[in-house]
């Protein structure tokens, strides 16, 4: 059974730093693009960024560009979200997510999501 | 960037309803569409992938269709399970990824 469980979320100010994570298991993890969701309270979603199974390629939102980095430890079927810089408008359920293409190819949707984790940034 | 909008933004039907929700891009994303149901508290679900294909495990009542521009979700007969938001997702291009804004299906 396919299973991706998110933690890390919290609350943290303005201007401070969090790091998500993203424990997958019940399928290959390093033959698949993973990618980070995210949910502002009352709000619909928002795709964050992905990352291609060994790494090398990586994509962003124009809005966390130069502040979130997303990456991936194949050895640990991990995927992480290293978030800089946060502000307000970065509160959010963040929902770590599969794009089903495998190891053939990238399709941009995703078939399988966690449970999410939330972000508060407050003060 | 392509920009996706949803109506109705509410919908409010009936148990063996028919039920259909319009999602409409900016410009043309051929058939790289899908769509996915959310309920309170929980992650969204895909249904439908390339604008009228079915994922595993979806009952026959969801359907897909539309190209181009305009792409419509069909639940042919609305069940209690069926209440939710459902949002469309185009991926089309690097422009990104972007979600419409939501369809909740409430009671009537």
């Amino acid at each position: 059974e396919v299973q991706l469980v998110e933690s890390g979320g919290g609350l943290v100010q303005p201007g401070g730093s969090l790091r998500l994570s993203c424990a997958a298991s019940g399928f290959t993890f390093s033959s698949y693009w993973m990618s980070w969701v995210r949910q502002a309270p009352g709000k619909g979603l928002e795709w964050v960024a992905n990352i291609k199974q060994d790494g090398s390629e990586k994509y962003y939102v124009d809005s966390v560009k130069g502040r979130f980095t997303i990456s991936r430890d194949n050895a640990k079927n991990s995927l992480y979200l290293q978030m800089n810089s946060l502000r307000a408008e970065d509160t959010a359920v963040y929902y770590c997510a599969r794009d089903p293409g495998g190891a053939l190819k990238r399709t941009d949707y995703f078939d399988y999501w966690g449970q999410g984790t939330l972000v508060t940034v407050s003060s | 960037d392509i920009q996706m909008t949803q109506s109705p933004s509410t919908l409010s039907a009936s148990v063996g309803d028919r039920v259909t929700i319009t999602c409409r891009a900016s410009q043309s994303i051929s058939s790289w569409l899908a769509w996915y149901q959310q309920k309170p508290g929980k992650a969204p679900k895909l249904l439908i992938y390339k604008a009228s294909s079915l994922e595993s495990g979806v009952p026959s009542r969801f359907s897909g269709s539309g190209s181009g521009t305009e792409f419509t979700l069909t639940i042919s007969s609305l069940q209690p399970d069926d209440f939710a938001t459902y949002y469309c997702q185009q991926y089309n291009s690097y422009s990104g990824i972007t979600f419409g804004p939501g369809t909740k299906v409430d009671i009537k």
